[in-house]
C-alpha cells in the first residue's frame, strides 16, 4: 500500500515563504505530483518529480529525495489568492495509478 | 477549447435512489478517473480506466459503477448500496502517467 503524509494547515503571512512537506512511503514509485485546491474548485497541477531534486516554476518550488521518501512545496512571495489546499500525490507504476494526501490548508495573512 | 467536463454541478437526490454523474474530455487522453473527496480531505479513488473498454477498481469502488464504451466519456453511477453517498465528486483524465485534468466537479446531497 502507500502511505501520504501531510501537515494538516500552515499559516503564513503575504510577503513570505513557506514550505509544505509531504512523507510518502509505496513501493513502485514513478513520481510525485503536487496540485493546488482552491475551496470548492477542481484541483489544478503545479509540479511533477521525477528524479531528485530542486524543479523550480516561477513563484513555485518543488524538491524531491527518493530515497528519503520527502517531498516539498516551496511558495515565495506569497500572495491572498496563494491561500488553497495543497495536495501531494504519488503515482504508483505498479498499480497505474496515483494515490493523493490529505492536503494541507494554507492560510496567506494580510 | 480542449477541457474535461462534469455535469451537473449539484445534485439531489433521495435515499435508495441510483444516480449518475457525467464526464467528458476532448483532450484525446486515453486515462480517466474518479475521486470522492469529503470536506477537510484527500481524493479517494473510486474507479480509474487506462483505455476504452476497460476499467479498474479503486480504493473506495464498493457501492459505485462505471462503463467505459467512449475514449471521451467515463460516467459513474452512486448505487444505492453506497451507504455515504454525499461527497464532492471529481473526474480527471490524463496521459499515460502525466498529470491528471479534472473536471469542475459535481456535489452530490443524498437526503
Amino acid at each position: 500500500g502507500q502511505n501520504i503524509d501531510q501537515p494538516t494547515e500552515m499559516t503564513a503571512t503575504e510577503g513570505a515563504i513557506v514550505q509544505i512537506n509531504c512523507t510518502y512511503q509505496t513501493s513502485g514509485f514513478n513520481g510525485l505530483f503536487w496540485y493546488q485546491q482552491h475551496a470548492g474548485e477542481a484541483p489544478t497541477f503545479l509540479s511533477y518529480n521525477v528524479l531528485d531534486g530542486l524543479e523550480e516554476k516561477g513563484r513555485f518550488s518543488s524538491f524531491l529525495s527518493r530515497s528519503k521518501g520527502y517531498s516539498y512545496l516551496l511558495l515565495k512571495e506569497l500572495q491572498m489568492k496563494d491561500s488553497a489546499s495543497y495536495l501531494c500525490a504519488v503515482y504508483n507504476t505498479n498499480a497505474g495509478k496515483s494515490t493523493f494526501g490529505d492536503g494541507t490548508t494554507l492560510t496567506v495573512k494580510p | 477549447d480542449g477541457g474535461i467536463t462534469q455535469s451537473p454541478k449539484y445534485l439531489f437526490r433521495k435515499e435508495g435512489q441510483n444516480v449518475t454523474l457525467s464526464c467528458e474530455q476532448n483532450l484525446n487522453h486515453d486515462a480517466m478517473y474518479w475521486y470522492r473527496q469529503d470536506p477537510g480531505q484527500g481524493l479517494r479513488l473510486i474507479y480509474y480506466s487506462q483505455i476504452v473498454n476497460d476499467f479498474q477498481k479503486g480504493d473506495i469502488a464498493e457501492g459505485y459503477s462505471v462503463s467505459r464504451e467512449k475514449k471521451e466519456s467515463f460516467p459513474l453511477t452512486v448505487t444505492s448500496a453506497q451507504k455515504n453517498p454525499t461527497a464532492f465528486y471529481l473526474c480527471a483524465s490524463s496521459i499515460g502517467t502525466n498529470e491528471q485534468y479534472f473536471g469542475p466537479g459535481t456535489r452530490l446531497t443524498v437526503t
